[in-house]
């Protein structure tokens, strides 16, 4: 079964710290990937996402990740965290874009909290 | 970007009823879905809803449980029947816009309690 995994269920930083969160996904062929974040009381949105191509994509609120096709890694980046990052970040993952299209698999996300 | 509205946002029911969730995009979408979020984990695939014919749902989830709609390109409904405390849950639509290949809005989520 295919499956996304977060390695970190709550991480707690403080302002200008860098980030790194982990998500690894298990299945051998193409993939979509991305990252969603929900802020507090908001709905989810879309942070980057990777299709193809160079596999260090940036994305908004100058979050980055890195695809590792060896190591089924997709993990986010952030150099420096504000205190506006307080979120829950979601790894996810689209199965052979042709057949499967849209249907996200999701990690069980990662709690972030920043204290100023 | 397409922007997705839910009804209601937040409902509390009795255990044995139904509820039925509205979810309206402000544009024609290629693709609509319902994920669920159970409190402490991630978003689970309910179905893909499929304008004019019937949902696919995916494992574990079944249309009496979980009929849905899509009677056009913009709108859907999932309906959650006979509910029972484990159906507790934010229930969320999305939609992948024309032309923004596998990008998936998300709505605001509907939060649904069964006592």
């Amino acid at each position: 079964a295919q499956s996304v995994s977060q390695h970190n269920h709550h991480v707690i930083l403080s302002e200008a710290a860098s980030l790194e969160l982990g998500c690894n996904y298990s299945y051998g062929g193409t993939v979509n990937l991305f990252w969603y974040v929900q802020y507090p009381g908001q709905h989810l949105q879309l942070l980057l996402k990777y299709f193809s191509g160079d596999p260090l994509v940036k994305g908004i609120k100058g979050f980055e990740a890195e695809f590792i096709k060896s190591k089924f890694s997709f993990n986010l980046r952030k150099p420096s965290v504000q205190w506006s990052d307080t979120a829950e970040y979601f790894c996810a993952v689209i199965l052979d874009r042709g057949s499967t299209l849209g249907r996200l698999y999701f990690g069980r996300g990662t709690q972030l909290t920043v204290w100023p | 970007s397409a922007v997705i509205s839910q009804k209601p946002s937040r409902d509390i029911c009795q255990r044995g009823t139904s509820l039925t969730i509205q979810c309206q995009v402000d544009s024609q979408v290629t693709m609509m879905f319902w994920y669920r979020q159970q409190p402490g984990q991630s978003l689970t695939l309910i179905a893909t809803a499929n304008q004019g014919s019937e949902a696919t749902y995916e494992s574990g989830f079944v249309i009496d449980k979980f009929p849905i709609s899509r009677p056009n390109l913009t709108f859907s409904t999932l309906t959650v029947s006979n509910m029972s405390p484990e159906d507790s849950s934010i229930y969320l639509c999305s939609a992948v816009d024309r032309g923004l290949e596998n990008e998936q809005f998300f709505g605001p989520g509907t939060r649904l309690t069964v006592l």
